[in-house]
């Protein structure tokens, strides 16, 4: 099975910084990798699939990038509402979708 | 509105069984592929099963592997998971999700809210 891996766990940071999440498959899984967006109490969001393509009505300084066993989630300007947990999860042939742990922006 | 509407949580014994029922409105659940994602209390996400449009292809996690299945029924734009000998560390919230149809389309870009389920004697 493939495993992801995220790092950092928690990463601290201010408003308008800019901040890189990174996530690492096991074995390749090309560019068959989503990121999602959750707060406390509610579902996950879509942010980007297929490694780089920004899902419809995510703001632009959202952006993911990568390819194989190495994909960047990239927020430029962070914005409050920005502060959350995020995920990546690989669907690479279909019949496993696995996340990676997750990374908890804070504040700093 | 386009939505999904968990339902089916609730309190059962270690050994029991639930089934969980995922409700669409405003699309035809048939034409998408649908997944099980679960939270454990403060855990991350953990992905459970996965049906495609046929219901020819059903997948699990190895966690849920012989106990779980994966079902959907066009008539009632609904998806389902029956949950046999459940276990305490299947306690978590449940949550259904959508996956596009084809493969260039994005995957789970729309969520239900949860139904929480608690194991436990």
């Amino acid at each position: 099975d493939i495993q992801m891996t995220q790092s950092p766990s928690t990463l601290s940071a201010s408003v308008g910084d800019r901040v890189s999440i990174t996530c690492r498959a096991s074995q390749s899984v090309t560019t068959w990798l989503a990121w999602y967006q959750q707060k406390p109490g509610k579902a996950p969001k879509l942010l980007i699939y297929k490694a780089s393509t920004l899902e419809r009505g995510v703001p632009s300084r959202f952006s993911g990038n990568g390819s194989g066993t190495e994909f960047t989630l990239t927020v430029d300007s962070l914005q409050p509402d920005d502060f959350a947990t995020y995920y990546c999860q690989e669907y690479n042939n279909f019949s496993t979708w696995t996340f990676g742990q997750g990374t908890r922006v804070e504040i700093k | 509105d386009v939505q999904l509407v968990e339902s089916g949580g609730g309190l059962v014994q270690p050994g029991g069984s639930l089934r969980l029922s995922c409700a669409a409105s405003g699309f035809s659940l048939s034409t998408y592929r649908m997944n099980w994602v679960r939270q454990a209390p403060g855990r991350g996400l953990e992905w459970v099963s996965y049906i495609g449009t046929s219901s020819s292809a059903a997948y699990y996690a190895d966690s849920v592997k012989g106990r779980f299945t994966i079902s959907r029924d066009a008539a009632k734009n609904s998806l389902y998971l029956q949950m046999n000998s459940l276990r305490v560390d299947d306690t978590a919230i449940y949550f259904c999700a959508r996956v596009g149809p084809q493969l260039w389309l994005p995957p789970n870009d729309l969520w239900g809210q949860g139904t929480l389920v608690s194991v436990s004697s």
